[in-house]
């Protein structure tokens, strides 16, 4: 069965401290590697889509970068501002187009 | 920026009632989806729908759920009669392309829906 797991499951920094959160997946085949951000009470927003090893995007204090394995959201010099729930979504080729969340990082960052 | 509208934003009522959840999706969109993310857990797929008729659904969506398309703007979720379990956050989702391939899901604030 396909898997995404996300670590850590949450993950508190002072302002400023640079971190790293996983995702890694087991899929027969990736067409498409998703993030997003989630506020508290809110929809999920769209952030990244990555589709192949190697493949990297940036947006502000965020950078994405994926294996065949797992991506990584790079996060550098954050604000309190970050302060969310960051959720990974796969989508798997040659079957179902839907994709399929992971359980989310939340993150905190003290001012 | 165009954006997907759902309402209400919480919707309270009794079990074995039910409700009807509403949602725009952005107006060039195709595809549309409800998922459902009960609290602490995971976001999770229930239903896509294209061209007029479910393209897909999950094991939660079953004969208790139905979705339609009334017209040429909304989109609806409809339960016939509520559970307690089926207490969670719903978020309606469009996109242009199939699942996102080359276009991403956009996501609605989502209705929160407690059943008591």
């Amino acid at each position: 069965e396909d898997q995404v797991t996300q670590s850590p499951e949450a993950l508190r920094l002072q302002e400023g401290e640079s971190s790293s959160l996983n995702c890694s997946y087991t899929v027969s085949g990736l067409r498409g590697l998703f993030w997003y951000r989630q506020d508290p009470g809110k929809g999920p927003e769209f952030l990244f889509t990555l589709y192949s090893a190697g493949e990297e995007k940036e947006k502000e204090r965020l950078k994405a970068t994926l294996t065949k394995k797992e991506s990584f959201l790079h996060i550098t010099a954050p604000k309190p501002e970050d302060s969310a729930t960051y959720l990974c979504a796969v989508q798997v080729s040659g079957g179902s187009y839907i994709p399929t969340f992971g359980r989310g990082t939340s993150l905190i960052v003290h001012p | 920026e165009p954006e997907v509208t759902q309402t209400p934003s919480h919707q309270v009522t009794q079990m074995g009632q039910e409700v009807i959840l509403r949602c725009v999706p952005i107006s060039n969109h195709l595809y549309f989806y409800w998922y459902r993310q009960i609290l602490g857990q995971k976001v999770e797929f229930l239903v896509s729908f294209y061209n007029n008729e479910i393209s897909e659904k999950s094991e939660i969506f079953d004969d208790q759920f139905s979705v339609e398309r009334p017209d040429g703007s909304n989109f609806t979720l409809k339960i016939r009669s509520t559970k307690l379990e089926d207490s969670a956050m719903y978020f309606c989702a469009s996109s242009y392309h199939p699942g996102g391939g080359n276009s991403p899901l956009h996501f609605g604030n989502g209705t929160r829906l407690t059943v008591t």
